[in-house]
């Protein structure tokens, strides 16, 4: 079946320490997003990409960087610069154009111990 | 910038009623897409439904209808007959068309089904 896998689903970290959260999709989407969700917050855009080797910077992109070298894959790694790393991320995957609607993966809890 | 606004941070329902969800958005664009998304205590995202700006019609998608305003920039969610699976956080969405692919949310609210 086609879908969105993350990974991990939980993680903990130490406080200066680079992370990085996986997110592969098998559905031939062009498009790919970060979410991060915090209490009370919504959903806020990390980063987006709408193709292979290109991405835009999102609401609060400070602290994050992400990479698109592959079609499937795009991965998010929340650095030691981020000051508030703890959230719940979620990554999705749309074709290109207004119409489309977003395929969610599970989310990954990152913990900043 | 476009900016989705939900002013009801909780709503609660009593099973077999309606309730309906606001949402707000701002934008100078003509032609965009608004999405209605359910966030169930799994965290699992899923669409409840969507409306094309230039359709006047509203959407509609079994228990779930919208009330689209153009002119207002509103779009709320109505939930008819409320079950006890419809207990989620629910947020409104925005995407414009064929320009970039950004999709703005707003920040959710939360609906608890009581039995």
């Amino acid at each position: 079946d086609g879908g969105i896998t993350q990974s991990p689903k939980y993680l903990f970290r130490k406080e200066g320490q680079n992370v990085t959260l996986s997110c592969e999709q098998n559905l031939n989407h062009d498009a790919m997003y970060w979410y991060r969700q915090d209490p009370g917050q919504g959903l806020r855009l990390i980063y987006y990409s709408q193709i292979v080797n290109d991405f835009q910077k999102g609401d609060i992109a400070e602290g994050y960087s992400v990479s698109r070298e592959k079609k499937e894959s795009f991965p998010l790694t929340v650095t030691s610069a981020q000051k508030n790393p703890t959230a719940f991320y979620l990554c999705a995957s749309s074709d290109r154009g207004g119409a489309n609607v977003l395929t969610f993966g599970a989310g990954s809890r990152l913990t900043v111990l | 910038a476009q900016t989705v606004t939900q002013s009801q941070p909780e709503m609660s329902v009593q099973e077999a009623e309606t309730v309906t969800l606001s949402c707000t958005y701002d934008t100078s664009e003509s032609d965009y897409y608004l999405f209605w998304y359910k966030q169930p205590p799994s965290r699992q995202m899923i669409l409840v439904i969507r409306q094309e700006a230039y359709k006047q019609q509203n959407a509609t998608e079994n228990r779930f209808s919208v009330n689209f305003q153009k002119a207002a920039k509103s779009f709320s969610l109505k939930i008819s007959d409320s079950q006890l699976g419809d207990a989620a956080m629910y947020f409104c969405a925005y995407r414009r068309s064929n320009r970039d692919d950004k999709i703005i949310f707003g920040k959710g609210t939360r609906l608890h089904i009581l039995p």
